[in-house]
């Protein structure tokens, strides 16, 4: 059955420190994966996708995420993080054996501190 | 602007008295779902639909109706509440032209039964 992991519920980094938010995921077939951003008393917003091709994806607001199949792993990451990426980060996987529908992981909340 | 509407925002009721929470989009998309976001648990999907009038249960459907009347409409009913249906809502649309599209949320509904 296809499950999203993200193992950390908080991440602390100080400002202008490389990030990473950790993503492990189990799907039947070729993995469609997804992050999402959530901040405050706001919807989710779409930060970056892999569907095929280069394993380092790039996103929206300097995110990048690396797909490591041999892992199952999608990782987000950041070179250099801002107080205002300090958000709930979902991870996701998109599975055509699952009506296409989403799942999601549990969420990560990342604190960046000044 | 592309976007997904919800109302209302806030809502609290008290246990038994029917409510609908509202989603539209205006985006043409095929797909639209209901999720539920609890802490510790991410978002688990309550319903989805693949085009008008077809509708499919999710991982936790108990205690909710929905309707896809028009494409751009997604109600969710909740006939009976209960409190254990305290919690945030979001209702998130997709095209369905394959798994690499990404979904588009609303800015949620954040429900209280008393």
């Amino acid at each position: 059955a296809q499950s999203v992991a993200q193992p950390e519920d908080q991440v602390n980094v100080a400002e202008g420190n490389p990030l990473t938010v950790k993503c492990t995921y189990s799907v039947s077939g070729n993995p469609y994966l997804f992050w999402y951003v959530q901040y405050p008393n706001r919807g989710l917003q779409f930060l970056l996708k892999y569907i095929t091709g280069d394993n380092l994806v790039k996103g929206s607001y300097g995110f990048e995420a690396e797909f490591n199949k041999s892992q199952t792993s999608f990782h987000l990451k950041k070179p250099s993080a801002l107080v205002s990426d300090s958000a709930l980060y979902f991870c996701a996987v998109r599975d055509k054996g699952y009506g296409q529908n989403f799942v999601f992981g549990p969420g990560t909340r990342l604190s960046v501190l000044p | 602007e592309a976007q997904v509407t919800q109302n209302p925002r806030y809502l609290i009721t008290v246990t038994g008295k029917k409510l609908t929470v509202t989603c539209s989009q205006n985006m043409n998309h095929e797909y639209m779902s209901w999720y539920r976001q609890d802490p510790g648990l991410g978002l688990r999907q309550i319903y989805y639909s693949m085009n008008v009038e077809v509708t499919d249960k999710g991982d936790v459907p108990e205690g909710y109706k929905v309707s896809r009347k028009e494409k751009r409409n997604f109600p969710l009913i909740l006939e009976s509440p209960s409190p254990n249906q305290t919690s945030l809502y979001f209702c998130a649309s997709s095209h369905l032209t394959g798994l690499n599209t990404e979904a588009f949320f609303g800015q949620g509904t954040r429900l209280t039964v008393v």
